[in-house]
Formats: C-alpha cells, sequence, structure tokens
C-alpha cells in the first residue's frame, strides 16, 4: 500500500460545484503538502500544514481551502469549482523532525472542471 | 530566495551515463540539495540529496561543486525506466519557513533505445 493515498484519484465536476480531495499518509510525518501541477509549469504549492493546527496558505491558494483533520489526514476543498482548476493535485508529506527534509508524494489526483 | 536553473530537456542513449546538470548560484550555506524525479503519470519521487560532499545510492550519484553553486545528477547507466523529469530543489534544514517548497520545470530525460 502507498504511504500517501489520494482519493479520488480521477474527478470529473461542474462549474460551480464543491469539490474535496482527501490525503491519508501512514508515514507518521507531520507536515503534510498541497501541490497542483500544470502542464509547463511545474509543481506549485497550494497550501501547507506542519501540524495539525497550523494551516498556510502556499504561492496559488486562491479558490482553494483546507482541513487537516488529524496529522495523518489533509484534505483539499475547491468551494466553486472553475474550469481553470483542472489541473493534477498532489498531497504531499515530510517528517519536521528530522535534518533530511524529504518530501514523500502521492499518487496524484486528476480533477477536470466542465 | 535561492533558485536552481536546469536545462529544460536532455537525451541520453540506452546503457549510457547521463549527466543532469543544475545551476544553484544563489545557494545559502545551510540549503541541502535534493534531486527528485516524476515518472510519466505518477508523483514525484525522491532520488538523492547531499550538502558538500559527493554522494552515491542505488539509484544515482550526486556531484557538488566545491563553491555549491552547482551540481550534477548521474545516472550511471541510463535504461528507458529512467526516462521522467528531473527536478533539482533546495531545502533549507527543517525550519518554520516554507522556503523552497515550489518546485521548477525540471528536466526532461529522454532515453533513446
Amino acid at each position: 500500500d502507498a504511504d500517501v493515498t489520494q482519493t479520488p484519484r480521477n474527478r470529473i465536476t461542474k462549474t460551480g460545484k464543491r469539490i474535496m480531495l482527501e490525503c491519508s499518509q501512514t508515514k507518521g510525518h507531520d507536515r503534510m503538502y498541497w501541490y497542483r501541477q500544470d502542464p509547463g509549469l511545474g509543481l506549485r504549492l497550494i497550501y501547507y500544514s506542519f501540524d495539525v493546527k497550523d494551516i498556510n496558505k502556499g504561492e496559488i491558494s486562491d479558490g482553494y481551502s483546507v482541513s487537516r483533520q488529524a496529522q495523518a489526514k489533509f484534505s483539499l476543498s475547491l468551494e466553486s469549482a472553475i474550469p481553470n482548476q483542472t489541473a493534477l493535485y498532489f498531497c504531499a508529506t515530510s517528517d519536521g523532525r528530522g535534518r533530511e527534509n524529504t518530501i514523500y508524494f502521492g499518487e496524484g489526483s486528476w480533477l477536470t472542471v466542465v | 530566495d535561492a533558485k536552481t536553473t536546469q536545462p529544460n530537456s536532455m537525451e541520453s542513449n540506452e546503457e549510457e551515463p547521463v549527466h543532469l546538470p543544475c545551476n544553484h548560484s544563489t545557494i545559502s550555506g545551510t540549503d541541502y540539495i535534493h534531486w527528485y524525479r516524476q515518472l510519466p503519470s505518477q508523483g514525484p519521487e525522491y532520488v538523492i540529496h547531499g550538502l558538500t560532499s559527493n554522494v552515491n545510492n542505488r539509484m544515482a550519484s550526486l556531484a557538488i561543486a566545491e563553491d555549491r553553486k552547482s551540481s550534477t545528477l548521474i545516472l550511471h547507466r541510463a535504461t528507458l525506466r529512467d526516462a521522467a523529469v528531473y527536478y533539482c530543489i533546495l531545502r533549507p534544514p527543517l525550519s518554520g519557513s516554507a522556503r523552497q517548497l515550489t518546485f521548477g520545470s525540471g528536466t526532461q530525460l529522454t532515453v533513446l533505445p
């Protein structure tokens, strides 16, 4: 089983609908992240959380919200989806207690907004 | 914030070595150099990281310039499965900052049979 699991893996939704992407991890890491990937633009950070009570905006947070329900769970919501939010979304984790600062990614969630 | 510069694309022949360069001229003294790769239809995966000394693991080697302003990821014998986008990023030692949590566009490596 994957250490970082994202659901759903694929979703098509209509403009204006609310959609939630969920992420859970079994690595015991305290830090979790949501990234968005568009063709030719690499990975861009949407939100990040360094512990359950800590939520921070990344570079492209407008139109998104997050919830850190537990140390192992971090969900991303699009309250009113729009077509330019069509992208590949990745959840990631890292260990805030070690020096390596390595990031571990999920397999991605394809979201299409029509 | 320190940034990295990589070529957009590179090609290699199968079973030959590949040297993927990365420039990071504004690196701070405490930044670690990390490499990740993203295979088609998958999330990025960790490859290797280093601070000052060259590093080897089962996937690759990392050669770091003496002044730390550049580094090179070395795949000793490229296989078709190594075709991916390779990202070089700088990671600070742990802190409360989100500095360097964003990836650039990386280098698309094509391996020719």
